[in-house]
């Protein structure tokens, strides 16, 4: 079983509405940690925001918040008042227990509409 | 800005031909990470280290092989390309984000592209 599914890959929003990308994750793991990357088309992979499971409260970046629904095993990346620098591929991530090794989705591919 | 560079940056090769990519930082960061990225895979974890001359596999690490005699370099070996490794290549390193190991968050180099003919 895959343990991120990213279902969207592509989505557009409108420049300055909000945009919710789904990420759900498989785990028997209680200690988890959970994190969102943007990558531009420049390529490079940017850290955006964590969400530890023992975490009460939603993780916030700025315009990013982690929408963590423990018992549905999702960790949605919303955007909030999009810009036309957020159109980019995001990954969602998890890292299990006390492992370093990280699992990446497939990624959603998001395009801001002027 | 973890302080991760890559190089080379871009390399062409042929098939069968040894390759070697390296992946330097300068923070003294204990976990560093080799992935490659394709597209419709996301990352995928080739290997890893968690210190020096401690060396572990990851879920694609067939054709490849690493080294780390020093804490800030990472090498990536192909021993003879193959053009199924034609493939954007990240080096990444692991730091707490919050003072706890619980919350190691990866932070990424600006990628390796290599193609093989």
């Amino acid at each position: 079983a895959q343990k991120i599914t990213q279902t969207q890959p592509g989505m557009f929003v409108q420049e300055k509405e909000a945009v919710t990308l789904d990420c759900t994750y498989d785990t028997s793991d209680q200690s988890y940690g959970l994190f969102w990357y943007k990558q531009p088309s420049s390529g490079e992979m940017i850290f955006l925001i964590y969400q530890g499971s023992y975490d009460e409260q939603n993780a916030t970046e700025g315009r990013y918040s982690l929408n963590f629904q423990k018992a549905r095993k999702s960790a949605n990346l919303v955007i909030s008042a999009s810009q036309l620098g957020d159109s980019a591929m995001y990954f969602c991530a998890m890292r299990e227990g006390g492992y370093q090794k990280v699992t990446f989705g497939t990624g959603t591919k998001l395009q801001v509409i002027p | 800005d973890a302080g991760i560079t890559q190089s080379p940056r871009h390399k062409v090769t042929e098939t069968g031909t040894p390759v070697t990519l390296r992946c330097h930082q300068t923070e003294n960061h204990r976990y560093m990470y080799w992935y490659r990225q394709d597209p419709g895979h996301g990352l995928r974890l080739i290997h890893y280290s968690y210190g020096v001359k401690d060396t572990d596999k990851g879920e694609v690490s067939d054709g490849y092989s690493v080294s780390r005699s020093k804490t800030e370099d990472f090498l990536l070996t192909l021993e003879s390309a193959t053009s199924s490794q034609t493939s954007v290549y990240f080096c990444a390193i692991s730091e707490s984000i919050q003072g706890r190991t619980s919350t190691d968050t990866q932070y990424f180099g600006p990628g390796t592209r290599l193609t093989v003919l």
